[in-house]
């Protein structure tokens, strides 16, 4: 029973380098979410995504983008890499659109630019 | 001014002790709260999670929520050292409920 699944785990980049991390759930759910966690500022949302093809931005958009081709799979892409960006990044998925239910966080990855 | 507060700490208490873990908010929309649970280098996992006003008890935790201070709290009894950890508290709204507003959290130690 996976749940969520993030990788890479750790990942160093250059400033002005692009990558993208990746994000995938096997519990069916429709809404997916990227947050970045800094110390002092607890959990800000990026973009989420309410299903397939639908996509919206957060609280903290610049910089990055996503795409969703399919349920299950959620990827954050980094285009060009700046300092800022060094944080820890949380994917999380729920269950519902249309009503409240708790986010599934995966174990992070932690991306250092330098 | 952030849309949730969180002490920092860190807590740090004998084992066995009860801990009071709170957040304030600002908006008063926030209908549903919860509770997260961060062990370090993991994800958070969900801890409890309550709607609108009143009391949760689940096992050795209780979670309260106040609307009218807009001030919830996590209580912990019999603390055990494997309750060590970084503790969220999360809102949202219910025009908005998958917008989750999370406080910067409470490092929380139980010493043997």
């Amino acid at each position: 029973n996976a749940g969520v699944t993030q990788t890479p785990k750790f990942q160093v980049l250059k400033t002005g380098q692009s990558m993208t991390l990746q994000c995938a759930q096997d519990m069916n759910h429709e809404y997916m979410s990227w947050y970045r966690q800094d110390p002092g500022m607890g959990l800000r949302l990026i973009h989420y995504s309410v299903g397939a093809g639908i996509t919206d931005q957060g609280e903290v958009p610049n910089g990055y983008n996503v795409s969703r081709s399919t349920t299950e799979d959620f990827p954050l892409r980094l285009l060009s890499a700046a300092p800022s960006q060094t944080s820890v990044y949380f994917c999380a998925s729920s269950g519902e659109t249309t009503g409240y239910s708790p986010l599934h966080f995966g174990n992070g990855t932690r991306l250092t630019v330098t | 001014q952030k849309e949730v507060e969180q002490d920092p700490g860190p807590l740090s208490v004998p084992e066995g002790a009860i801990v009071s873990l709170n957040c304030t908010y600002s908006n008063s929309a926030f209908q549903y709260f919860m509770w997260y649970r961060q062990y370090s280098r993991k994800g958070p996992e969900l801890l409890m999670y309550t709607y609108s006003s009143g009391n949760k008890e689940d096992g050795r935790f209780t979670a309260q929520v106040d609307k009218s201070s807009k001030y919830i709290s996590l209580f912990i009894r019999d603390s055990q050292p494997s309750d060590s950890a970084t503790y969220l508290c999360a809102m949202s709204a219910r025009e908005n409920f998958n917008k989750f507003y999370f406080g910067s959290g409470t490092k929380l130690n139980v010493k043997p």
